[in-house]
């Protein structure tokens, strides 16, 4: 059975870099996307962008200049950077492969 | 950038039906767009229930059906179920990017 487990730093200060790995167990990265998705406390989702098992990648624009997501196919993981944040950021962030599974989610929260 | 609306809030009684839609300010949806829909219940991870306009997940019961519908995506439920409540997420394709609906808050009464 496919899972994706994530895991990053939950407390991060203003202008710091958010950090978070999505792990796939039980499949590979062989024809799927891969996306990353956020949620402010008491808000709607978000999406932030995805990336291809060819390591092609899409951003939302609000984000682009501050995202990069990458592959390592070596141990099934996908990884989110964000840099510079902000408290806009503060978010439960959640990875996901097609839309058809779901990462447990991360908190992230921006305070000083 | 594309802003898609959903209803804010709905409310079905058990054994009812309800029809939640899902409308891109860019024009009419089309199976181009991927419409996807996506369950969170309060303090859960979301879960997809419906993708590509009409497919259900294998856990998704019959009860919940995709469909276009009038220029808007739609997620019918039959047959409603108190499991059911819960915030209702849809997603469409609009070029190279997703856009989110702002989610209708789904309750059964």
């Amino acid at each position: 059975q496919v899972q994706l487990q994530q895991w990053g730093a939950g407390l991060l200060e203003p202008s710091e870099t958010l950090s978070l790995i999505c792990s796939v167990s039980g499949g590979s990265f062989s024809g799927y996307y891969w996306s990353w998705v956020r949620q402010p406390p008491g808000k709607g989702l978000e999406w932030i962008g995805d990336i291809y098992h060819n390591g092609y990648t899409n951003y939302i624009p609000s984000l682009k200049s501050r995202v990069t997501m990458s592959l390592d196919h070596s141990k099934n993981q996908f990884s989110l950077t964000l840099t510079s944040v902000t408290a806009a950021d503060t978010a439960v962030y959640y990875c996901a492969r097609n839309w058809e599974l779901w990462g447990q989610g991360t908190l992230v929260t921006v305070s000083s | 950038q594309t802003v898609v609306t959903q209803e804010p809030s709905l409310t079905v009684s058990p054994g009812g039906t309800v029809t939640l839609t899902c409308a891109p300010s860019t024009g009419a949806v089309t199976r181009g767009h991927s419409p996807t829909w996506i369950q969170q219940k309060p303090g859960q991870v979301p879960r997809t229930v419906i993708h590509s306009t009409d497919i259900r997940q294998s856990w998704t019961p019959a009860r919940f059906s995709g469909s276009l519908l009038g220029g808007t995506a739609a997620l019918t439920l039959s047959g409603v179920q108190p499991e059911d409540e819960a915030d209702y997420h849809c997603l469409l394709l609009c070029g190279p990017v997703w856009v989110f609906g702002g989610g209708t808050k789904l309750t059964v009464l």
